[in-house]
């Protein structure tokens, strides 16, 4: 079983809607968690970071987390054609040495207009 | 403008030669680390140093290796014991302590002719 898994995709949706990522964690003492959108050829930008159970909102981005269930999810609402991208997810397990992400394979998503 | 810098942002080496890739932030980070990225894949975790003068092994260190002598700078060396240099390698830096954020410089494509 992979650390961090992403939901496959692609994933496309129309302009507008919303988008929702979706990402799981194999060790329950995981703490910290990261979305980053990388576009084709570039870095990894960091969109959202969430430490605590609930959601967690900014702007169009809703990052959502339940350690019960080792889920965390990336909501983008009103979704334009420049958030086509690959999102990535990110994690710090519990018990790792400080700082160490371990990254999921990415999700890639489409907005068509 | 504060940032992280990598250079080059392409670079060509030929089998047998090592190659340094140069990483600078002016964020006055404590942390900094080194990722690869191959194509359709998360990011996985080289090097990383929490403070100047100490560096540890990520998941994938062997054919590598880095050094921290000033708090700004972290360089890679890419050496001819790495089979498979051939990817995206990406420089991160986070302030450390509680603050887990990483961002990343804008990368340096290496390919082995």
């Amino acid at each position: 079983q992979k650390e961090v898994e992403q939901n496959s995709g692609p994933l496309s949706v129309p302009e507008g809607a919303i988008a929702s990522l979706n990402c799981t964690y194999s060790d329950r003492g995981s703490q910290s968690f990261f979305w980053y959108r990388q576009y084709s050829g570039k870095s990894p930008e960091l969109i959202m970071f969430i430490y605590s159970n609930g959601d967690k909102e900014d702007g169009r981005f809703t990052a959502q987390l339940n350690k019960a269930s080792q889920y965390v999810s990336l909501l983008i609402r009103d979704s334009q054609p420049s958030d086509s991208a690959t999102y990535l997810c990110a994690v710090i397990a519990g018990g790792t040495s400080y700082g160490k992400l371990t990254f999921g394979q990415g999700t890639i998503l489409t907005v068509h207009p | 403008d504060g940032g992280i810098t990598q250079s080059p942002k392409y670079l060509f080496r030929k089998e047998g030669q090592n190659v340094t890739l140069s990483c600078e932030q002016n964020l006055n980070h404590d942390a900094m680390y080194w990722y690869r990225q191959d194509p359709g894949q998360g990011l996985r975790l080289i090097y990383y140093s929490q403070i100047v003068n100490d560096f540890q092994k990520g998941d994938i260190a062997e054919g590598y290796s880095v050094s921290r002598e000033k708090k700004e700078s972290f360089p890679l060396t890419v050496t001819s014991a790495q089979k498979n240099p051939t990817a995206f390698y990406l420089c991160a830096s986070s302030r450390g302590g509680t603050y887990n954020e990483q961002f990343f410089g804008p990368g340096t494509r290496l390919t082995v002719l």
